[in-house]
């Protein structure tokens, strides 16, 4: 089925670093969401994007809405072990349905 | 406010048999969408639903249907059961809208493995 392509896809970081992470796809979207979920429960979302070019924060989370319309960005400041867990992204490619990542597992090394 | 909820929560099947799972969405939230999530194929769209009509469907086969009723609530039926079955069934509810899907907010799933 249709995804979308995330970087990377997994990383292992120490406690106290920033991550960085991409979402890219072949179409322009009019939003971006993004997810983390952590084993055998549901996606949890995190931040939701509508404009180009916006700038989205919730705590230590921020994302971007890339300029293209066919990329977005999610970074963590100052990871810690909570933070663990599998991040998506999704955009809708059409209308009523909404398509995901492949995901970035982020662990931390504490 | 409650969040969305799924039910059951785990589930065991044989191979041919047909399985009922039933999601309720947020309080006001019309728009209910299932996804299917393997390791192998990830997050994949089954189907959307907003005041009791299909609006958009994915790329499964007929085996696998839903259903929406007055209060929201949806319900998806998977028949003659395969291993390939196997999988984390997700619901997400949003708003709903003409032309918008909004953002999505989902349950806990059901872990759905067939024998």
């Amino acid at each position: 089925g249709q995804q979308l392509n995330q970087s990377p896809q997994s990383m292992f970081i120490q406690e106290g670093e920033d991550v960085s992470m991409n979402c890219t796809s072949s179409s322009i979207f009019n939003t971006w969401l993004w997810y983390k979920q952590d084993p055998g429960e549901g996606p949890v979302l995190l931040i939701a994007l509508y404009k180009a070019g916006e700038l989205t924060s919730n705590g230590r989370l921020t994302a971007q809405f890339g300029i293209t319309r066919k990329d977005s960005f999610l970074n963590i400041s100052a990871s810690i072990p909570s933070d663990v867990g599998i991040y998506f992204c999704a955009g809708p490619p059409g209308t009523y349905k909404y398509i995901f990542g492949t995901g970035t597992r982020l662990k931390v090394l504490a | 406010k409650a969040g969305v909820t799924q039910t059951p929560r785990y589930l065991i099947k044989t191979r041919g048999q047909q399985v009922t799972l039933s999601c309720s969405p947020i309080s006001g939230h019309r728009s209910v969408s299932w996804y299917q999530q393997t390791p192998g194929q990830g997050l994949q769209f089954l189907f959307e639903y907003f005041s009791e009509t299909q609006r958009n469907k994915g790329n499964f086969p007929g085996r696998f249907s839903g259903r929406q009723f007055s209060n929201s609530r949806s319900e998806m039926n998977v028949s003659t059961l395969e291993l390939g079955d196997s999988a984390l069934y997700l619901c997400a509810s949003s708003l709903g809208g003409t032309g918008v899907l909004n953002e999505q907010y989902f349950g806990p799933g059901t872990r759905l493995t067939v024998t």
